[in-house]
């Protein structure tokens, strides 16, 4: 159980194009979920947290109109990266929580973003 | 001070050895601590939560010491097939918003 899923897995794109990530709890509803970045031999580095239903809390220094974020449903929700750019490039991780467990997160396999 | 700090290695072990790693925090309001493990180019998978009484799960055993600020992983009778990355992962003091740390890799050789 508990399984989280995300596509694309992997994507290349042209600087100046948008992309959109989704991520989706496959067996569970997931009240919060967590969108992270991680670039070559560094850590995680959380972008976001995501409530079904409300606006998502962006982390300090991550553009909020750059990285868009929508929850529309308990295991539904997108990461829209827009206007990439190649510093954009990273993988970009979400997780999820179970409802009424908010502290053990399941992760999606990740999305490698490459943007020329 | 880094929120959650980890050696990052690489601790470079023989099989059948044992070996330890720790990570310390910042924040003393933290309550959720938990250690991932991450292979090359793939997502974190919970490999066990870390509570106050410890915790062990076969060959791993987690520790939480609240009075330094600190969690342990140790790792008996090491396998080739435990060769990744930690990652140390600790909620923020008051929430449960996860910090994580960079991770400490392991190598383990024939």
């Amino acid at each position: 159980g508990a399984v989280v899923s995300q596509h694309p897995s992997r994507v290349i794109c042209k600087s100046g194009t948008s992309v959109k990530i989704e991520c989706r709890s496959l067996d569970f509803q997931a009240t919060t979920m967590f969108w992270y970045r991680q670039f070559p031999k560094q850590s995680l580095m959380l972008m976001a947290t995501s409530n079904e239903g409300s606006k998502a809390t962006y982390e300090q220094g991550v553009e909020k109109d750059k990285f868009l974020i929508n929850h529309a449903s308990l295991t539904l929700s997108t990461l829209t990266v827009t206007s990439a750019h190649p510093e954009d490039s990273s993988f970009y991780i979400c997780s999820a929580t179970l409802a009424g467990i908010t502290d053990t997160q399941y992760f999606g396999p990740g999305t490698r973003l490459t943007v020329l | 001070r880094k929120e959650v700090e980890q050696d990052p290695g690489p601790f470079n072990v023989p099989e059948g050895a044992t070996v330890a790693f720790n990570c310390t925090y910042s924040n003393s309001a933290s309550q959720s601590f938990f250690w991932y493990r991450q292979d090359c180019r793939k997502e974190p998978k919970l490999l066990m939560s870390v509570y106050s009484s410890g915790n062990e799960d076969g060959r791993f055993t987690a520790q939480l010491n609240r009075a330094s600020q600190y969690i342990s992983l140790l790792i008996r009778d090491s396998k080739l097939s435990d060769s990744a990355t930690y990652l140390c992962v600790v909620s923020r003091g008051g929430s449960y918003i996860p910090t994580f740390g960079r991770g400490t890799s392991l190598i383990v050789h024939p």
